[in-house]
């Protein structure tokens, strides 16, 4: 099957420093990815959509500035988290359709746990 | 305002019964609707989905009904086993490849 890997896995960093997250398909392509960001005992929210070859696009509320979003291949997205603070530690996940599946089935990383000291 | 709601934060039950979780949704007009497992610190993992003109989708224990009246989902384990116990996600999609979440169902088999 598909599958969809995420590095780190975990990672702490120091207020104001920036954290890149990666996202990779790693035995298919993908022209999207999606990233979402879960706290605890809540549901994924999406952050943003993540095209490559283009311009990500944010959901409301999202700061583009902040979330920056690259998606530099067909198999790699990147979410980079500029000028972090503790209220940015969450477990982030990125998924990809999988083309030629019924409605696109997603896959999902195993998610990257952040913590902002 | 639109709404996803999955009936109860967590679910006990005794090894061997069938667990039942509900998804209601409000303002969605969804054309498919989803069932993700989740495990503690771990992406969701794909169950089962199932389109508005369908009425029930089976896969090995799992059963999922939608009704696109009620704007409810029901999600059933038969004959639940400890391994199930996890966080159990519905998705509604909402346009192409764009999903939204419940919050989730925690669900705890107990031998």
């Amino acid at each position: 099957g598909a599958v969809v890997s995420q590095h780190p896995s975990r990672v702490i960093c120091k207020s104001g420093t920036s954290v890149k997250i990666e996202c990779r398909s790693l035995d298919f392509q993908a022209t999207t990815m999606f990233w979402y960001r879960q706290f605890p005992k809540q549901s994924l929210m999406l952050m943003a959509t993540s095209n490559e070859g283009s311009k990500a696009t944010y959901e409301q509320g999202v700061e583009k500035d902040k979330f920056l979003i690259n998606h530099a291949s067909l198999t790699l997205s990147t979410l980079t988290v500029t000028s972090a603070h503790p209220e940015d530690s969450s477990f982030y996940i990125c998924s990809a359709p999988l083309a030629g599946t019924p409605y696109n089935e997603q896959f999902f990383g195993p998610g990257t746990r952040l913590t902002v000291l | 305002s639109q709404k996803i709601e999955q009936n109860s934060e967590a679910l006990n039950i005794q090894e061997g019964k069938t667990a039942t979780l509900t998804c209601n949704y409000t303002n969605y007009s969804p054309a498919y609707l989803q069932w993700y497992r989740q495990d503690p610190g771990r992406g969701p993992v794909f169950l089962l989905l199932i389109r508005e003109n369908e009425k029930e989708k089976r896969k090995e224990r799992l059963k999922v009904t939608f009704d696109t009246t009620l704007k409810q989902s029901l999600f059933h384990i038969t004959a639940s086993q400890p391994a199930d116990s996890a966080t159990y996600l519905c998705a509604l999609d909402i346009s192409f490849n764009d999903m939204r979440f419940g919050a989730g169902t925690r669900l705890t088999v107990k031998p």
